[in-house]
């Protein structure tokens, strides 16, 4: 099993541009999240599902969307990139009934 | 607000001694509590979990946790210069939606 798997691992945005950050996890995890992580800020959850086609906004939604269209895959979308999203992305899941999450290598990202 | 404490460190201990790493946290409700090792520009990585009150013991780790203190700690024996890592605390949130939440984490340092 290949586990959490992100892409890209990095990426260098302008101002107003969008992107797509792809998770894919082959574990068959009901349970899927998204963080960014600053440096001395901790993990911070922007989204999660608890399945396909159910999502839901964690602590620090604004500025980015998710979908959830099948079991495997979580894409968190961000539509007007800013400065203040300059972070590191960590997409985990979890099984259901579970709370342990596993996490992906994660996507260094900066808004110039 | 749900709230996990850490002291942010940084700690520093001598190899082969025992690094003690501490966390509180505020929901009673709160069952599952984990730890993650984290390195230096890398992601998360689950070393540990705890859901009954006493102790946890897997190799050098050890995780202690007391509900009625709201007190959860890892102990780590014989410390080697490879445990130098972030170590973040997580507990789940009361409510059965599977998420966690997370301390800003205590940076280690095992000194040869």
């Amino acid at each position: 099993n290949a586990g959490v798997t992100q892409t890209p691992k990095f990426r260098i945005l302008k101002i107003g541009q969008s992107m797509t950050l792809q998770c894919t996890q082959d574990m068959n995890h009901n349970y899927m999240y998204w963080y960014r992580q600053d440096p001395g800020m901790g993990l911070k959850l922007i989204y999660y599902s608890v399945g396909a086609g159910i999502t839901d906004k964690g602590e620090v939604p604004n500025g980015y969307n998710v979908s959830r269209s099948t079991t495997e895959d979580f894409p968190l979308r961000l539509e007007l990139a800013a400065p203040s999203q300059t972070s590191v992305y960590f997409c985990a899941s979890s099984p259901q009934g579970h709370y342990e999450q596993y996490f992906g290598p994660g996507t260094r990202l900066t808004v110039t | 607000q749900k709230e996990v404490e850490q002291n942010s460190g940084p700690l520093s201990v001598p190899e082969g001694a025992i690094a003690s790493l501490n966390c509180t946290y505020s929901d009673r409700g709160s069952q599952s509590f984990f730890w993650y090792r984290q390195y230096s520009g890398k992601s998360p990585e689950l070393i540990m979990s705890i859901y009954s009150n006493g102790d946890k013991e897997d190799g050098r780790f050890t995780a202690q946790l007391n509900k009625a203190s709201q007190y959860v700690s890892l102990l780590i024996r014989d410390s080697q210069p490879s445990d130098s890592a972030t170590y973040l605390c997580a507990v789940n949130t009361q409510g059965g939606s599977e998420k966690l939440v997370f301390g800003k984490g205590t940076k280690l340092t095992v000194n040869p």
